[in-house]
C-alpha cells in the first residue's frame, strides 16, 4: 500500500497570501496524483490531476507540481472561499490511497 | 455532465448488511472511461477508499474491508452498488460514490462525487 502523508495537518495564511500545502508518497506514483478540496458538510471536488492539471473550472490561482514521491499544491492568492481542507490521492496503484489532509485556515 | 446520486439508508443495525445505490445520471456506467469508487468519511475524520469497479466487472477493494464487501454493477438500471456485511459502529460514515479515469484524456470531463449518505451504525 502507498502511504500518502500530508504537510503541514494545519496551516493559517492570511487572504490574499500563498498558500503551499505538501504531500509525499512512500513509493513512486509517477504523476499520479490528485488534489481534492472539502469544505464542511460538502463532498469533496476535484481540483488537480495528473499532479499538475487544473480540472475543469478551477481558477488559475490553483496549481500543482510534482512527481515521483513529493508534490506541491499552491494557492496563489487566497480568497475567502479557500479555507478548507484538501486531500492529496494517489491513483497509481491499487489500493487507492489518500493523504490525511491539511486543513487551511484563516490567519 | 455526468452525475452521480447515492441512495439513502439512514440507520443500519450492528451485525446486519449496509446496502447502498449509485445512480449514473447523463452518461453511461457501462463507459470504460471511469472507474465507479466507493469512499466512506467517518464523523470528523478523513478519506478512506472503499472500493472500485471497472464497467468489465473487474473490482479492488480495501483489503481492511474485502472480507465483508461486494461492489457490483447493474447495466441495466446504470448503477453501481456497494454491500457492507456485519457491520459495527465503526462503519458509521458519509459514503461517497465517486469516480476516477482510467486513463488520462478522460480526466477532465470527470463527474463530481455524489453528495453523500451518511450512515449510522446503531440498535
Amino acid at each position: 500500500e502507498t502511504v500518502m502523508t500530508q504537510s503541514p495537518d494545519t496551516l493559517s495564511v492570511s487572504p490574499g497570501e500563498r498558500a503551499t500545502l505538501s504531500c509525499r508518497a512512500g513509493q513512486n506514483i509517477r504523476s499520479n496524483l490528485a488534489w481534492y478540496k472539502q469544505k464542511p458538510g460538502q463532498a469533496p471536488r476535484l481540483l488537480i490531476y495528473d499532479a499538475s492539471t487544473r480540472a475543469t473550472g478551477i481558477p488559475a490561482r490553483f496549481s500543482g507540481s510534482g512527481s515521483g514521491t513529493d508534490f506541491t499544491l499552491t494557492i496563489s492568492s487566497l480568497q475567502s472561499e479557500d479555507f478548507a481542507v484538501y486531500y492529496c490521492q494517489q491513483y497509481n496503484n491499487w489500493p487507492i490511497t489518500f493523504g490525511q489532509g491539511t486543513r487551511l485556515e484563516i490567519k | 455532465q455526468v452525475q452521480l446520486q447515492e441512495s439513502a439508508p439512514g440507520l443500519v443495525k450492528p451485525s446486519e448488511t449496509l446496502s447502498l445505490t449509485c445512480t449514473v445520471s447523463g452518461g453511461s456506467v457501462s463507459t470504460n472511461s471511469y472507474y465507479w469508487d466507493w469512499i466512506r468519511q467517518p464523523p470528523g475524520k478523513g478519506l478512506e477508499w472503499i472500493g472500485s469497479i471497472y464497467y468489465s466487472g473487474s473490482t479492488y477493494y480495501n483489503s481492511s474491508l474485502q472480507s465483508r464487501l461486494t461492489i457490483s454493477v447493474d447495466p441495466s438500471k446504470n448503477q453501481f452498488s456497494l454491500k457492507l456485511s456485519s457491520v459495527t459502529a465503526a462503519d458509521t460514515a458519509v459514503y461517497y460514490c465517486g469516480s476516477h479515469a482510467a486513463y488520462d484524456s478522460v480526466w477532465s470531463s470527470s463527474p463530481d462525487w455524489g453528495q453523500g449518505t451518511l450512515v449510522t451504525v446503531s440498535s
